[in-house]
């Protein structure tokens, strides 16, 4: 594929519900890593997957948060009961394949906003 | 501080003039990463320096890395409204989770 793409872009809810985010990495990337980012500030890991391997999920911050990678391609995110300070950019990237010395490839990022 | 921390956290030059942001860290790194944002959206890689590494060039960019003081500098020569952005360095802690700071966030004023 051209890049790491992200769907949607932009995600209005109401507090309680539940949200669904996708992330489509680059094809042949074997790893896959999500990310919060609030405004103004850093990066906030959420959760890895490599390959085949249990992914890291230490960076989920409480049990609302899930992702899943299906076949080791596309990744979704799931949010249940969102809260207000769920509010952020969630950004996915992925690399040709784990460790330090991979870039990462970002998509552009779901904007989710929690009224 | 927390791991991969920037600074400045902001940072206004005039177009033409030379950036310089910069980076400390907690930990023994392999390498350290930096990485532009733009408009809050995804980040773009730069450039990447191995702990090996004293000092390492990419076009208009050049980077430093002092291990003894757990710290990289990010130097940007000859700078253009189009490099206004946040600037991020990024490293590994506890295998495989990058740890990005919180960004300098650059403006060039043409």
């Amino acid at each position: 594929g051209a890049g790491v793409s992200q769907s949607p872009s932009n995600k209005v809810t109401e507090k309680g519900k539940d949200v669904e985010l996708r992330c489509d990495p680059i094809s042949g990337h074997t790893a896959l890593y999500w990310y919060r980012q609030s405004l103004g500030q850093g990066l906030e890991f959420l959760i890895y997957f490599q390959g085949n391997s249990a992914p890291d999920k230490s960076g989920l911050p409480s049990d609302r948060f899930s992702a899943e990678r299906t076949g080791g391609s596309v990744s979704t995110l799931t949010i249940q009961r969102t809260q207000q300070e769920d509010s952020a950019v969630y950004l996915c990237a992925s690399s040709l394949a784990s460790g330090e010395y991979n870039e990462q490839f970002f998509g552009p990022g779901t904007r989710l906003t929690v009224l | 501080s927390q791991q991969g921390e920037e600074d400045p956290q902001a940072l206004s030059i005039q177009e033409g003039e030379n950036a310089t942001m910069n980076c400390s860290y907690k930990t023994s790194i392999n390498n350290l990463q930096w990485y532009r944002q733009n408009s809050g959206r995804g980040l773009v890689h730069l450039i990447l320096i191995r702990s090996n590494e004293r000092e390492k060039h990419s076009g208009r960019l050049r980077v430093t890395l002092d291990t003894s003081k757990k710290s990289s500098s990010l130097l940007i020569t000859a700078s253009r409204a189009a490099d206004t952005a946040s600037y991020f360095c990024a490293t590994i802690l506890y295998g495989q989770n990058f740890v990005f700071g919180p960004g300098t966030r650059l403006s060039v004023l043409p």
